[in-house]
């Protein structure tokens, strides 16, 4: 156990529909990443949050955002969902955010019919 | 850009083969190199790391080192056990725009029959 949670397990929805997934890093982490794994793309950086601010932001489609809130848990909101969201989405903190070791989630598998 | 180059898989071996999954990776500067782990069902695991040239990790049996003059790091066990079958990820971190992410690999996926 990494001490990252990630709320829902399972997320289906319909096409255009929005969701929210949900991150809380390990106690004592302030940087919050999120990654997305695809069958055809793999593991892709999204975005980084370092206490409550963006950090940097990787191929993340403007469909998507996501915040950190004051108390450091993360939110991924993804808008208009289309079939090819359908993916595992994981969340990752670290302590500094400066390269330091990152520690994962167990993920959110969002299907999208 | 950075990139990670892993061996495809998947790869099949039986209970105490010796295990090498090859990686390569292209960086400008020093990254750092980790290993992921992924059990079937469950999320990603830091498996080992290592932060500088001829750096070697080591945890659970698996070593790798850090080798910048062939910029590799290669995941090696000597003898694999069942419970060892999951998804291979290779990873660099490098500092780029002021900030560090995480590069994949594509992952290898290793099964161990009995």
């Amino acid at each position: 156990d990494s001490g990252v949670t990630q709320t829902p397990k399972h997320l289906i929805t319909a096409t255009g529909q929005r969701v929210t997934l949900r991150c809380s890093p390990r106690s004592g982490d302030l940087s919050v990443y999120w990654y997305q794994q695809s069958l055809d793309q793999g593991l892709q950086f999204l975005i980084h949050y370092y206490n409550g601010e963006e950090r940097a932001k990787g191929n993340i489609l403007e469909r998507f955002s996501a915040q950190q809130f004051p108390d450091l848990h993360s939110e991924l909101n993804l808008s208009s969902l289309e079939l090819g969201d359908s993916a595992l989405y994981f969340c990752a903190s670290s302590v500094t955010g400066s390269g330091d070791t990152q520690y994962f989630g167990p993920g959110t598998r969002l299907t999208v019919l | 850009g950075d990139s990670v180059t892993q061996m495809e898989g998947p790869v099949t071996l039986s209970e105490e083969a010796f295990l090498t999954i090859n990686c390569t990776y292209t960086a400008t500067g020093y990254p750092s190199l980790f290993w992921y782990v992924q059990y079937p069902g469950e999320g990603l695991q830091l498996l080992l790391k290592a932060t500088k040239a001829d750096d070697k990790g080591s945890n659970k049996g698996f070593e790798a080192t850090y080798r910048k003059e062939t910029t590799s790091f290669h995941l090696e066990k000597g003898s694999v056990q069942v419970s060892d079958s999951a998804v291979y990820f290779c990873a660099l971190s490098a500092l780029r725009s002021n900030d560090y992410k995480l590069s994949f690999g594509a992952g290898t996926t290793v099964t161990v029959r009995a």
